[in-house]
Protein backbone atom coordinates (compact mmCIF):
# COMPACT_ATOMS: atom_id res chain seq x y z
CA UNK A 1 0.00 0.00 0.00
CA UNK A 2 1.02 3.60 -0.29
CA UNK A 3 3.51 4.96 2.77
CA UNK A 4 4.74 8.25 2.93
CA UNK A 5 7.15 8.77 5.66
CA UNK A 6 8.34 12.44 6.45
CA UNK A 7 11.49 13.22 8.14
CA UNK A 8 13.91 15.97 8.33
CA UNK A 9 11.98 18.21 11.04
CA UNK A 10 13.07 19.77 14.35
CA UNK A 11 13.62 22.88 16.34
CA UNK A 12 15.19 26.01 14.01
CA UNK A 13 15.96 29.44 14.57
CA UNK A 14 14.60 32.50 13.14
CA UNK A 15 16.40 32.80 9.94
CA UNK A 16 17.44 29.05 9.66
CA UNK A 17 17.41 26.27 6.80
CA UNK A 18 15.85 23.31 6.74
CA UNK A 19 15.68 20.30 4.78
CA UNK A 20 12.38 17.92 4.52
CA UNK A 21 12.28 14.28 2.94
CA UNK A 22 9.63 12.11 1.96
CA UNK A 23 10.18 8.68 1.50
CA UNK A 24 7.53 7.58 -1.02
CA UNK A 25 6.88 3.55 -1.67
CA UNK A 26 3.77 0.78 -2.42
CA UNK A 27 2.95 3.28 -6.07
CA UNK A 28 4.63 4.29 -9.05
CA UNK A 29 6.56 7.45 -7.59
CA UNK A 30 8.25 8.76 -10.90
CA UNK A 31 4.08 9.02 -11.98
CA UNK A 32 2.83 10.81 -9.99
CA UNK A 33 2.58 14.91 -9.13
CA UNK A 34 3.14 15.42 -5.05
CA UNK A 35 2.27 18.33 -2.70
CA UNK A 36 3.10 19.67 0.48
CA UNK A 37 0.99 20.92 2.84
CA UNK A 38 1.47 22.06 6.27
CA UNK A 39 -0.69 22.57 9.15
CA UNK A 40 -0.23 24.98 12.07
CA UNK A 41 -0.58 24.03 15.55
CA UNK A 42 -4.71 24.16 15.87
CA UNK A 43 -4.93 25.53 12.46
CA UNK A 44 -6.18 24.70 8.92
CA UNK A 45 -4.41 22.76 6.57
CA UNK A 46 -2.31 24.97 4.15
CA UNK A 47 -0.96 24.12 0.43
CA UNK A 48 1.96 25.23 -0.13
CA UNK A 49 4.01 23.73 -3.51
CA UNK A 50 3.59 20.98 -5.67
CA UNK A 51 5.73 19.40 -8.30
CA UNK A 52 4.87 17.72 -11.19
CA UNK A 53 5.70 13.70 -11.74
CA UNK A 54 8.77 14.28 -14.09
CA UNK A 55 10.06 17.42 -11.73
CA UNK A 56 9.28 20.14 -14.86
CA UNK A 57 7.66 22.61 -13.13
CA UNK A 58 7.05 23.27 -9.53
CA UNK A 59 3.98 26.20 -8.47
CA UNK A 60 4.16 27.58 -4.62
CA UNK A 61 1.92 29.38 -2.01
CA UNK A 62 2.82 32.94 -1.69
CA UNK A 63 3.56 32.74 2.23
CA UNK A 64 6.64 30.75 0.70
CA UNK A 65 7.40 31.44 -2.46
CA UNK A 66 11.09 32.85 -2.46
CA UNK A 67 11.86 30.81 0.62
CA UNK A 68 11.04 27.72 -0.24
CA UNK A 69 12.12 24.84 -2.88
CA UNK A 70 10.02 21.80 -3.82
CA UNK A 71 12.12 19.02 -5.60
CA UNK A 72 12.61 15.09 -6.28
CA UNK A 73 14.75 12.25 -7.28
CA UNK A 74 12.45 9.90 -9.13
CA UNK A 75 15.65 7.36 -8.79
CA UNK A 76 15.19 7.56 -4.83
CA UNK A 77 11.66 7.68 -4.56
CA UNK A 78 12.11 11.00 -2.41
CA UNK A 79 10.23 13.98 -2.41
CA UNK A 80 12.08 17.04 -0.79
CA UNK A 81 11.20 20.77 0.80
CA UNK A 82 14.20 22.94 0.89
CA UNK A 83 12.92 25.63 3.52
CA UNK A 84 15.15 28.70 4.09
CA UNK A 85 14.66 32.14 5.66
CA UNK A 86 12.41 30.59 8.85
CA UNK A 87 10.13 32.62 10.30
CA UNK A 88 7.66 31.75 13.41
CA UNK A 89 4.62 31.31 11.50
CA UNK A 90 6.06 28.56 9.58
CA UNK A 91 5.76 26.64 12.38
CA UNK A 92 3.46 23.51 11.68
CA UNK A 93 3.33 19.89 11.22
CA UNK A 94 4.18 19.45 7.25
CA UNK A 95 2.58 16.62 5.30
CA UNK A 96 3.73 14.84 2.06
CA UNK A 97 1.16 14.39 -0.48
CA UNK A 98 0.55 11.92 -3.65
CA UNK A 99 -1.71 13.17 -6.04
CA UNK A 100 -4.94 11.03 -7.60
CA UNK A 101 -5.47 11.21 -11.14
CA UNK A 102 -5.04 14.73 -11.02
CA UNK A 103 -4.00 16.97 -8.50
CA UNK A 104 -6.23 16.57 -5.64
CA UNK A 105 -4.30 14.51 -2.60
CA UNK A 106 -5.10 10.87 -2.62
CA UNK A 107 -2.78 10.20 0.17
CA UNK A 108 -0.67 11.95 3.10
CA UNK A 109 1.87 10.93 5.38
CA UNK A 110 1.99 11.38 9.15
CA UNK A 111 3.94 14.66 8.78
CA UNK A 112 7.28 16.00 10.64
CA UNK A 113 7.09 18.95 12.90
CA UNK A 114 8.84 21.94 12.26
CA UNK A 115 9.25 24.51 15.22
CA UNK A 116 10.79 27.65 14.21
CA UNK A 117 12.03 29.03 17.92
CA UNK A 118 15.15 31.17 19.17
CA UNK B 1 -5.66 33.66 -6.27
CA UNK B 2 -8.57 31.75 -5.06
CA UNK B 3 -10.51 32.23 -2.08
CA UNK B 4 -12.68 29.28 -0.46
CA UNK B 5 -15.16 29.95 2.11
CA UNK B 6 -16.59 27.00 3.96
CA UNK B 7 -19.83 27.44 6.27
CA UNK B 8 -20.96 26.29 8.66
CA UNK B 9 -17.28 27.10 10.64
CA UNK B 10 -18.89 24.70 13.67
CA UNK B 11 -21.91 22.32 13.23
CA UNK B 12 -23.31 20.64 16.11
CA UNK B 13 -25.07 17.63 14.84
CA UNK B 14 -26.57 14.22 16.22
CA UNK B 15 -26.16 10.81 15.39
CA UNK B 16 -28.42 10.09 12.74
CA UNK B 17 -28.75 13.75 11.20
CA UNK B 18 -28.44 14.97 7.45
CA UNK B 19 -25.64 17.54 7.74
CA UNK B 20 -24.73 19.76 4.59
CA UNK B 21 -21.29 21.75 4.50
CA UNK B 22 -21.20 24.13 2.31
CA UNK B 23 -18.11 25.52 0.04
CA UNK B 24 -17.93 28.54 -1.68
CA UNK B 25 -14.77 29.56 -4.44
CA UNK B 26 -14.05 33.62 -5.11
CA UNK B 27 -14.07 32.73 -8.81
CA UNK B 28 -15.55 29.49 -10.83
CA UNK B 29 -13.18 26.23 -10.27
CA UNK B 30 -15.22 24.38 -12.43
CA UNK B 31 -15.72 20.88 -10.86
CA UNK B 32 -11.95 20.62 -9.44
CA UNK B 33 -12.83 20.61 -5.56
CA UNK B 34 -11.75 18.24 -3.35
CA UNK B 35 -13.58 17.41 0.46
CA UNK B 36 -11.05 15.54 3.31
CA UNK B 37 -12.18 14.54 6.58
CA UNK B 38 -9.47 15.05 9.30
CA UNK B 39 -9.66 13.78 12.84
CA UNK B 40 -7.93 14.88 15.95
CA UNK B 41 -3.86 13.56 15.66
CA UNK B 42 -4.69 12.48 12.37
CA UNK B 43 -3.67 13.22 8.96
CA UNK B 44 -6.51 14.32 6.52
CA UNK B 45 -8.34 11.61 4.61
CA UNK B 46 -9.50 11.70 0.81
CA UNK B 47 -13.69 11.68 0.88
CA UNK B 48 -14.54 13.15 -2.70
CA UNK B 49 -13.04 14.70 -5.79
CA UNK B 50 -14.13 16.52 -8.63
CA UNK B 51 -16.54 17.60 -6.73
CA UNK B 52 -18.75 14.71 -6.60
CA UNK B 53 -16.50 11.49 -7.23
CA UNK B 54 -16.12 9.77 -4.03
CA UNK B 55 -12.65 8.20 -3.31
CA UNK B 56 -12.95 4.17 -3.47
CA UNK B 57 -13.86 2.88 0.13
CA UNK B 58 -15.68 5.84 1.64
CA UNK B 59 -19.12 4.96 2.61
CA UNK B 60 -21.98 6.05 0.56
CA UNK B 61 -23.50 7.85 3.41
CA UNK B 62 -21.31 10.57 2.00
CA UNK B 63 -22.15 13.02 -1.08
CA UNK B 64 -20.91 16.12 -3.11
CA UNK B 65 -22.11 18.39 -5.39
CA UNK B 66 -21.76 21.81 -7.18
CA UNK B 67 -19.91 23.53 -9.75
CA UNK B 68 -18.63 26.96 -10.74
CA UNK B 69 -18.76 28.46 -7.16
CA UNK B 70 -20.97 27.06 -5.18
CA UNK B 71 -19.81 23.17 -3.32
CA UNK B 72 -22.01 21.31 -0.43
CA UNK B 73 -21.01 17.66 1.07
CA UNK B 74 -23.49 16.18 2.94
CA UNK B 75 -23.77 12.97 5.16
CA UNK B 76 -26.93 11.35 4.66
CA UNK B 77 -27.10 10.01 8.35
CA UNK B 78 -24.57 11.16 10.95
CA UNK B 79 -22.35 8.08 12.34
CA UNK B 80 -20.15 8.57 15.17
CA UNK B 81 -17.64 8.32 13.48
CA UNK B 82 -18.52 11.17 11.17
CA UNK B 83 -17.41 13.60 14.09
CA UNK B 84 -14.44 15.47 12.93
CA UNK B 85 -13.42 18.50 10.89
CA UNK B 86 -13.52 19.00 6.88
CA UNK B 87 -12.23 20.77 4.30
CA UNK B 88 -12.44 21.42 1.02
CA UNK B 89 -9.98 21.89 -1.37
CA UNK B 90 -9.33 23.69 -5.08
CA UNK B 91 -7.25 22.77 -7.30
CA UNK B 92 -8.04 24.50 -10.46
CA UNK B 93 -5.60 27.00 -10.43
CA UNK B 94 -2.45 27.98 -8.49
CA UNK B 95 -2.09 28.79 -5.80
CA UNK B 96 -4.28 26.03 -4.48
CA UNK B 97 -6.48 26.57 -1.48
CA UNK B 98 -8.21 25.28 1.37
CA UNK B 99 -11.30 26.22 3.06
CA UNK B 100 -10.78 26.86 6.64
CA UNK B 101 -12.75 23.96 7.83
CA UNK B 102 -15.58 22.92 9.45
CA UNK B 103 -15.76 21.27 12.75
CA UNK B 104 -18.52 18.55 13.13
CA UNK B 105 -19.24 18.32 16.54
CA UNK B 106 -21.62 16.07 18.68
CA UNK B 107 -24.82 17.97 20.15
Amino acid sequence: QVQLVESGGGVVQPGGSLRLSCAASGFAFSSRAMHWVRQAPGKGLEWLAFIRSDGSRQYYANSVTGRFTISRDNSKNTLYLQMTTLRAEDTALYYCAKCGTTPYVDSWGRGTLVTVSS
Amino acid sequence: DIQMTQSPSTLSASVGDRVTITCRASQTIHSWLAWYQQKPGKAPHLLIYKASTIESGVPSRFSGSGSGTEFTLTISSLQPDDFATYYCQQYSSYPYSFGQGTKLESK
